[in-house]
């Protein structure tokens, strides 16, 4: 597609539901990262992948959270037995690549809107 | 450990002034800065990529500035517009082993134009 895509738009999950929220990245786009945001908060990094390859999850918060990539496209978060502390919204950006020079730019879809009851 | 300030946190201007709006950012090793713009309630729109070996970037009527040396960027928005209200953040790409290439965020800066 021609931007990143994030679904849904909004969630809202009762205390202790499992959600799953998808990222589309750019096609060809190597790198795809996880964000976290907060309410009036600049993004905090969940995790990274380089293709299928999780190669950073320092910032998922507890083992409650699990990301995969496996055919190196398309991308899930998942949050188990939610927490009021979840709420937030969650970004994903993709890049063509990483590091130094051209085509490192990041693109960021509109994000989740994760709000838990 | 890299740390991104932004200041100021606020800014209230009125139609057709030039903004200033600054950041910094404690550990000069970076590979790049880039400049976000966020609208309430969406996600973000990339404004300006600026590579750690350039000095700064132009896109219509904004221009970013880089002195990574002393550890701080600046984005220069010309003749400011009630639709130019919004959030501005800058984050910057850091090596960090493991072939991550993560940004590290500041908290932004919201911006009001005023008609």
């Amino acid at each position: 597609g021609a931007g990143v895509s994030q679904s849904p738009r909004y969630k809202v999950a009762k205390r202790g539901q499992d959600v799953a929220l998808r990222c589309d990245p750019i096609s060809g786009h190597v790198s795809l990262f996880w964000y976290q945001q907060a309410l009036g908060q600049g993004p905090e990094f969940l995790t990274y992948f380089q293709n299928e390859a999780q190669l950073d999850k320092s910032g998922l918060p507890s083992d409650r959270f699990f990301a995969e990539r496996p055919e190196g496209s398309v991308s899930t978060l998942k949050i188990q037995r939610t927490q009021q502390e979840d709420s937030a919204v969650y970004l994903c950006a993709s890049s063509l690549r990483v590091g130094q020079g051209a085509n490192t730019e990041a693109f960021f879809g509109q994000g989740t809107r994760l709000t838990v009851v | 450990k890299q740390e991104v300030t932004q200041i100021p946190a606020a800014l209230s201007v009125p139609e057709g002034e030039n903004l200033v709006l600054n950041c910094s950012f404690t550990d000069s090793a970076i590979y790049n800065l880039q400049w976000f713009r966020q609208d309430p309630g969406k996600g973000l729109t990339s404004l300006l990529l600026i590579q750690s070996s350039q000095r700064e970037q132009t896109s219509g009527r904004l221009n970013a500035s880089l002195d990574k040396s002393s550890g701080r960027s600046t984005l220069y928005i010309a003749a400011s517009q009630p639709g130019d209200s919004a959030t501005y953040l800058c984050a910057v790409s850091t090596p960090k082993a493991g072939n991550n290439r993560k940004l590290i965020w500041g908290l932004g800066t919201s911006l009001a134009v005023n008609p």
